[in-house]
């Protein structure tokens, strides 16, 4: 079971919107920069959002990385089919000295 | 842009010892205050942390695999390496390197089978 909850699952229609989240705590998302991460079926995770909402050159804006508190929060607009994939939340624990990851979210396109 | 890339056996024996380099490029491993790591993925499962090291030699382990594993570095080289020792079935995995802190990069994976 992992330090950093996110939901198993979630879905959503083409075009519509969709948030994920990852709940963790004081030592770890409350101190440190959050990155989210997409992973497609055999692939190596590709990175999203960094220090907490920034994106790298070349990831469309339809996705963006937000934090409040003890909570991270990846949200994505004009959902396409394409984005069907596992999403991963990764930041640091300060308390236990490690790199947390997120169990992971799938998201399906419906 | 910095890239990772991850070489090693792809199939080691029950009770053998796990290695793995990871050669940095495009940047020295060096030249920043990061630390470097190694991340693996079971077939089917989710990410997990291994551990982290520094160019100084100063290492994290995950608290659950840490009797078993030992990072090292070679900045001669731009490389740093995985050990872990006492494999079993459940050690399959894809193994990346990672640095995870900055703007993060990864390695593409590599499969490591443990099977007799």
């Amino acid at each position: 079971q992992s330090v950093l909850t996110q939901p198993p699952s979630v879905s959503a229609a083409p075009g519509q919107k969709v948030t994920i989240s990852c709940s963790g705590s004081s030592s770890n998302i409350g101190q440190n920069y959050v990155s989210w991460y997409q992973q497609l079926p055999g692939t190596a995770p590709k990175l999203l959002t960094y220090e907490n909402n920034k994106r790298p050159s070349g990831i469309p804006d339809r996705f963006s990385g937000s934090k409040s508190g003890t909570s991270a929060t990846l949200g994505i607009t004009g959902l396409q089919t394409g984005d069907e994939a596992d999403y991963y939340c990764v930041t640091w624990d300060s308390s236990l000295s490690a790199w947390l990851f997120g169990g992971g979210t799938k998201l399906t396109v419906l | 842009q910095l890239q990772l890339q991850e070489s090693g056996p792809g199939l080691v024996k029950p009770s053998e010892t796990l290695s793995l380099t990871c050669t940095v490029s495009s940047g020295s491993i060096s030249s920043s205050n990061y630390y470097w790591g190694w991340i693996r993925q079971p077939p089917g499962k989710g990410l997990e942390w291994i551990g982290s090291i520094h160019y100084s030699g100063n290492t994290y382990y995950n608290p659950s695999l840490k009797s078993r594993v030992t990072m090292s570095v070679d900045t001669s080289k731009n490389q740093f390496s995985l050990k872990l020792s006492s494999v079993t079935a459940g050690d399959t995995a894809v193994y990346y390197c990672a640095r995870l802190a900055g703007y993060p990069a990864w390695g593409q994976g590599t499969l490591v089978t443990v099977s007799s």
